[in-house]
C-alpha cells in the first residue's frame, strides 16, 4: 500500500497566486480529510469528505478556500487568491468509517510558502 | 475546544520515562495519540475508547480516565527513536471525524 499520496511537497508562490493541493487517499477508505499545521495553531481541520460528499467545511478559514472530491481516489484542496499567512503544512488523511474506532492515516504533507 | 497537553517540552536520557497528560473540558468518548517527526506525517500510536483502559505499543503505553476527561501516555525506557512531537486527539465519538488535537508535546531523548 503506497499509504496517501500528496502533491506538491512543496510550493512557494507569491500573494495573489492560485494555488492547488492534490491528495490521493488510501484505496479503500471512505473519509477523507484535509489538515493545516502551523506553529501559532496546532493541526486545524478544514474540511472532511465522507464517501466524496464533504460533510464539514466549517474549519475552512474563508472564501478563498476551496476542496473538491470528484471520486474516491482524489481530492484538491484550492486556495484563490493566496495570502502570506497560508503559509503552512497541509495535510491530507484518510481513514476507513466503517471499522469501529477508526484511525486517520496521514500523507506526507505540503509545505506551502506564499511570499 | 482544543485539549490541553502537558508539558510542552521534555528533554530527557534514553532509558528514562516520561509522562505526557491531555486533559479536555468536554466530556470525551475517545483519546487518539499520534507521533510527528521533524518534518514527516504524524503516525498513529494508539485509540483508547471510554472506559478507563490502558493500551500499550511496545514501551508505551496509555490511560484513559473519562471522568476526569483525561488521558495519559507513558513512555518507559526511551528510546532514541522516541523523540518527535506527541499529539493527543480527542473526540466525542469513536470516530476520526470528530477529532480535535492538542498543541503537542515536544520530546527529546538524548543519548
Amino acid at each position: 500500500d503506497a499509504g496517501v499520496i500528496q502533491s506538491p511537497r512543496h510550493e512557494v508562490t507569491e500573494m495573489g497566486q492560485e494555488v492547488t493541493l492534490r491528495c490521493k487517499p488510501i484505496s479503500g477508505h471512505n473519509s477523507l480529510f484535509w489538515y493545516r499545521q502551523t506553529m501559532m495553531r496546532g493541526l486545524e481541520l478544514l474540511i472532511y469528505f465522507n464517501n466524496n460528499v464533504p460533510i464539514d467545511d466549517s474549519g475552512m478559514p474563508e472564501d478563498r478556500f476551496s476542496a473538491k472530491m470528484p471520486n474516491a481516489s482524489f481530492s484538491t484542496l484550492k486556495i484563490q487568491p493566496s495570502e502570506p499567512r497560508d503559509s503552512a503544512v497541509y495535510f491530507c488523511a484518510s481513514s476507513r468509517t466503517d471499522s469501529g474506532a477508526n484511525v486517520l492515516t496521514f500523507g506526507a504533507g505540503s509545505r506551502l510558502t506564499v511570499l | 475546544q482544543q485539549p490541553v497537553q502537558s508539558p510542552q517540552a521534555v528533554i530527557l536520557r534514553e532509558g528514562e520515562d516520561a509522562v505526557i497528560n491531555c486533559s479536555s473540558s468536554k466530556a470525551l468518548y475517545s483519546v487518539h495519540w499520534y507521533r510527528q517527526k521533524h518534518g514527516e506525517a504524524p503516525v498513529f500510536l494508539m485509540i483508547l475508547l471510554k472506559g478507563g483502559e490502558q493500551k500499550g505499543h511496545e514501551k508505551i503505553s496509555a490511560s484513559f480516565n473519562e471522568k476526569k476527561q483525561q488521558s495519559s501516555l507513558y513512555l518507559t525506557a526511551s528510546q532514541l527513536s522516541y523523540s518527535g512531537t506527541y499529539f493527543c486527539g480527542t473526540g466525542n465519538s469513536g470516530s476520526a471525524r470528530q477529532l480535535t488535537f492538542g498543541s503537542g508535546t515536544q520530546l527529546t531523548v538524548l543519548p
